[in-house]
């Protein structure tokens, strides 16, 4: 079974831009769930989507957002970017939407706003 | 806010040694504790997902306990392998379904 797949991987992107992020998630799970890691900090949860439905969001400002798909893949956008987004975006899948659910995490994109 | 909180932050252990960590988290509002194995340029691996107070997990050489009442579970590793350098983290799965997750331990066993 395919893991979970993100693109791109890296992404170099200049202040005031904006960005899309892609998750494919495990053939069959519906959650998906999107983190952000910056150094000295554990992953930050941004929001979580379950069958095309966000149902919940950590503290980050609406500059974020995300998106979900009827076949279960995510999309994350930030717009005006900002130095401080430079960070690994991770997102994870899972079966179901309770947090019981073992999550699987993918390869992260590596995002530097310069 | 919940806080999730993760000690040591880095330990340094010989191959063969047993070693554990702590993951602190408030009892209050618990669904699930979960622990994730992440090596460096990989994705972070799920290891356990706990849920019932008293909870005992094992595979392999790492096994896991939990402890609801006071908000604690433990990670141990018997007889540590190179292999087995790695961040752990633990996420406090909350009854409003996020993931709360702790900082990590930073474990480097030497060879």
């Amino acid at each position: 079974k395919a893991g979970v797949t993100q693109t791109p991987r890296y992404l170099i992107k200049t202040r005031g831009q904006q960005v899309t992020l892609s998750c494919s998630p495990i053939s069959g799970h519906r959650s998906v769930s999107w983190y952000q890691q910056t150094p000295g900090q554990g992953l930050q949860f941004l929001f979580e989507y379950f069958s095309e439905t966000q149902r919940n969001k950590g503290n980050f400002p609406g500059r974020f957002s995300g998106r979900q798909f009827s076949n279960s893949r995510s999309e994350m956008n930030v717009s005006t970017l900002e130095l401080g987004d430079s960070a690994l975006y991770l997102c994870a899948s899972s079966l179901g939407g309770r947090p019981y659910y073992e999550q699987y995490f993918g390869p992260g994109t590596r995002l530097t706003v310069t | 806010i919940l806080n999730v909180e993760q000690s040591p932050q880095s330990l340094h252990v010989q191959e063969g040694d047993s070693t554990n960590f702590t993951c602190s988290f408030p009892s209050s509002n618990f669904y699930a504790l979960h622990w994730y194995r992440w090596e460096t340029a990989k994705s972070p691996e799920a290891l356990f997902v706990m849920t019932l107070n008293g909870d005992e997990k094992k595979k392999g050489r790492i096994s896991a306990t939990l402890n609801t009442k006071e908000g604690y579970s433990y990670l141990y590793i018997k007889g540590s392998q190179p292999e087995d350098s790695a961040t752990y983290l633990c996420a406090l799965g909350s009854g409003t379904y996020k993931y709360i997750f702790g900082t990590g331990t930073r474990l480097k066993v030497l060879a």
